[in-house]
């Protein structure tokens, strides 16, 4: 079945540790997204990527970034500059070239769940 | 890019039909309108998707007035397994271009028997 893959589930981070959260799907969909969720909020886009090689800020862009080296991988690394990065986190992708029900239709991982200690 | 606005939470008895409204003002022409349902710790899922009147499918209905500035997602008979955070979305959907999808607030939908 085609689908998202978000690895690991849960992660425990130390302060000052970059940690990458991995993304893959098999939908064969140009776009990928990035989200984080906090407790009881709804959800913040990260970055966005339209195609291999092309990502585009979104609203919290600060203290991540990620590389879209291969139409299924969309990583996202959690640098030591985010100084809140305990969230939910959740990729999505959808496929523009499919018109309306396409481009709007995220398809969601099941997320990851990162902890600082 | 249109800003969505929902209320923050509703409740509701097993049974009951619910409405839940959202209004984005300055929805552009391409725009088209989708609404997810999402449960704790999961991913939100696609519910429905409109771009004007009503669409019905078999979980929900979306109507949405002529000027496009709101929408209302309707759900007949709603379940204690409806309880979840809804939310509509507001995005471009012109051909091969993927958009800056912006999620709002949402609406906790609460069902008690």
């Amino acid at each position: 079945d085609g689908g998202i893959t978000q690895s690991p589930k849960y992660l425990f981070r130390k302060e000052g540790q970059n940690v990458t959260l991995s993304c893959e799907q098999n939908l064969n969909h140009d776009a990928m997204y990035w989200y984080r969720q906090d407790p009881g909020q709804g959800l913040r886009l990260i970055y966005y990527s339209q195609i291999v090689n092309d990502f585009q800020k979104g609203d919290i862009a600060e203290g991540y970034s990620v590389s879209r080296e291969k139409k299924e991988s969309f990583p996202l690394t959690v640098t030591s500059a985010q100084k809140n990065p305990t969230a939910f986190y959740l990729c999505a992708s959808t496929d523009p070239g499919q018109g309306a029900h396409g481009a709007n239709v995220l398809t969601f991982g099941a997320g990851s769940r990162l902890t600082v200690l | 890019l249109a800003k969505t606005t929902q209320p923050i939470s509703m409740d509701s008895y097993e049974g009951q039909e619910v409405n839940i409204t959202c209004s984005h003002n300055n929805i552009a022409t391409n725009d088209y309108i989708t609404w997810y349902q999402q449960f704790p710790s999961q991913g939100p899922r696609f519910i429905i998707q409109g771009y004007k009147t009503k669409v019905t499918n078999e979980v929900a209905s979306l109507f949405i007035p002529a000027d496009r500035k709101s929408s209302t997602l309707s759900l007949p008979r709603v379940s204690l397994s409806d309880t979840a955070v809804y939310y509509c979305l507001v995005g471009d959907v012109r051909t091969g271009t993927a958009s800056k999808l912006t999620f709002g607030t949402g609406t906790r939908l609460q069902v008690t028997l």
